[in-house]
């Protein structure tokens, strides 16, 4: 079993909707979970990042953790076409090494 | 600019053929790291390097060499490239966290390589 499985998509939305993006994971030691965006031929960057359990609101951009299912989630709202990407969910039990997902594709059709 | 540097950003090479992918920050980050990315599998780490001359195994360091004799640069060899190699590559590096957390990782622009 992978420590951390992701739906990989592809996910194609209409402008204008929200966006549910998913991971689960094994290891109960992760305290640290991260969503990074990679637009096509490019590094990853990074969108949101929490610790522990609960919610995390950024602008359009909402991460929730929820540790005692395991389950960590990414909501877009208002999506645009530039949010067209993919995203990856890694997390970490407090050192440097991430452990990522699979990634999902999304786009958004205006 | 703060940013990771890679080089070359395409490779076709043959197998055997020894070969260096190298990469640099500026950021004075101590950790780096290289990753491979293949579809399905996502990111998964090769090896990576905690300071200088301090280097670690990561989940599929088969058939990669790395060093750090600088903190900046951190070049990845592979001697002998084989076909499952073929890959799109990235070195990553960061900060290290002196509470133990995991401080955001900025991504080079990726180096894609195919070993025929």
């Amino acid at each position: 079993q992978k420590e951390v499985e992701q739906d990989p998509g592809p996910l194609s939305v209409p402008e204008g909707a929200i966006v549910s993006l998913n991971c689960t994971y094994s290891n109960s030691a992760f305290q640290y979970f991260m969503w990074y965006r990679q637009y096509s031929r490019k590094g990853p960057e990074l969108l949101m990042y929490t610790y522990s359990s609960g919610n995390k609101e950024d602008g359009r951009f909402t991460a929730q953790v929820d540790k005692s299912s395991k389950y960590i989630s990414l909501f877009i709202r208002d999506s645009q076409p530039s949010d067209s990407a993919t995203y990856l969910c890694a997390m970490s039990a407090g050192a440097n090494n991430l452990f990522f997902g699979t990634g999902t594709r999304l786009t958004v059709i205006p | 600019e703060a940013q990771v540097t890679q080089n070359p950003r395409y490779l076709i090479t043959v197998t055997g053929k020894k070969l260096t992918v190298t990469c640099s920050q500026n950021m004075n980050h101590e950790y780096m790291s290289w990753y491979r990315q293949d579809p399905g599998l996502g990111l998964r780490q090769i090896y990576y390097s905690m300071n200088v001359e301090v280097t670690d195994k990561g989940d599929v360091p088969e058939g990669y060499k790395v060093s750090r004799k600088e903190k900046r640069n951190f070049p990845l060899i592979l001697e002998s490239p084989s076909p499952n190699q073929t890959s799109l590559y990235f070195c990553a590096s960061s900060s290290i966290s002196r509470s133990g957390g995991a401080n955001e990782q900025f991504f080079g622009p990726g180096t894609r390589l195919t070993v025929l």
